[in-house]
């Protein structure tokens, strides 16, 4: 599976739009790129998954760009229940979910 | 929705004892796994089981076993627990080519 890269840390204002950045240079073309969070004390959850097509659900917005080397998971009104580490993996669709985990985006929202 | 739990919140062992980790999830997953997450390192994959019987080593499968005897159960065992072993342990399962559920996590403490 490919290795991803984020910022360490990143704060927003509550009720602004949070747009966390990862790039997957190595990505390859079966691959699919996952986002989860991690709140303090609590599993991960999953939030999107996308291959190549910009994809939206009720949680967030995932855009992919074209050449497919990143990606920006967008939190469009984001809350203080929305601190948490983000992982951005990328993992390739059947295989099961072998992959690592790396250190993630600490996001800080913050009134 | 699909609930993974796993036995224990928190526990404390002594150094030599051996420990069980318990998962069990409910909606007839093939894949679980089991990951150990560090302050720094993300989440490492320990073991994982894409069937009953069925068990492959992930990045850190020293001083760890798995057993799966049942579809909708995979323990982790600690044959002889160790300081360093003190960790946050989380499982998760998967349908085949699906996105990941994670239990709550187990916070080891050996002593």
């Amino acid at each position: 599976d490919a290795k991803t890269t984020q910022p360490t840390s990143m704060d927003c204002a509550e009720g602004r739009a949070a747009n966390l950045p990862c790039n997957h240079s190595t990505i390859s073309g079966n691959e699919y790129v996952y986002w989860y969070r991690q709140i303090h004390s609590q599993g991960p959850q999953y939030i999107i998954h996308g291959l190549k097509n910009n994809e939206t659900n009720e949680m967030a917005s995932l855009i992919i760009t074209e050449d497919r080397k990143s990606s920006t998971l967008i939190l469009p009104h984001a809350t203080l229940r929305d601190t948490a580490v983000y992982y951005c993996i990328v993992r390739v669709g059947a295989g099961g979910f072998k992959t690592i985990f790396g250190a993630g985006t600490r996001l800080f929202v913050k009134a | 929705d699909v609930k993974v739990t796993q036995s224990s919140r928190y526990l404390v062992k002594r150094t030599g004892e051996k420990v069980f980790l318990e998962c069990v999830q409910d909606m007839d997953h093939e894949n679980m796994f089991w990951y150990r997450q560090d302050p720094g390192l993300g989440l490492r994959l320990i073991y994982f089981s894409y069937d009953v019987k069925m068990k492959e080593k992930g990045d850190i499968p020293e001083g760890y076993s798995v057993s799966r005897e049942k579809k909708e159960r995979f323990s982790l065992i600690l044959e002889s627990a160790s300081t360093n072993q003190t960790s946050m342990y989380l499982c998760a399962s998967s349908l085949e080519g699906g996105e990941a559920f994670f239990g709550q996590g187990t916070r080891l403490t050996v002593v």
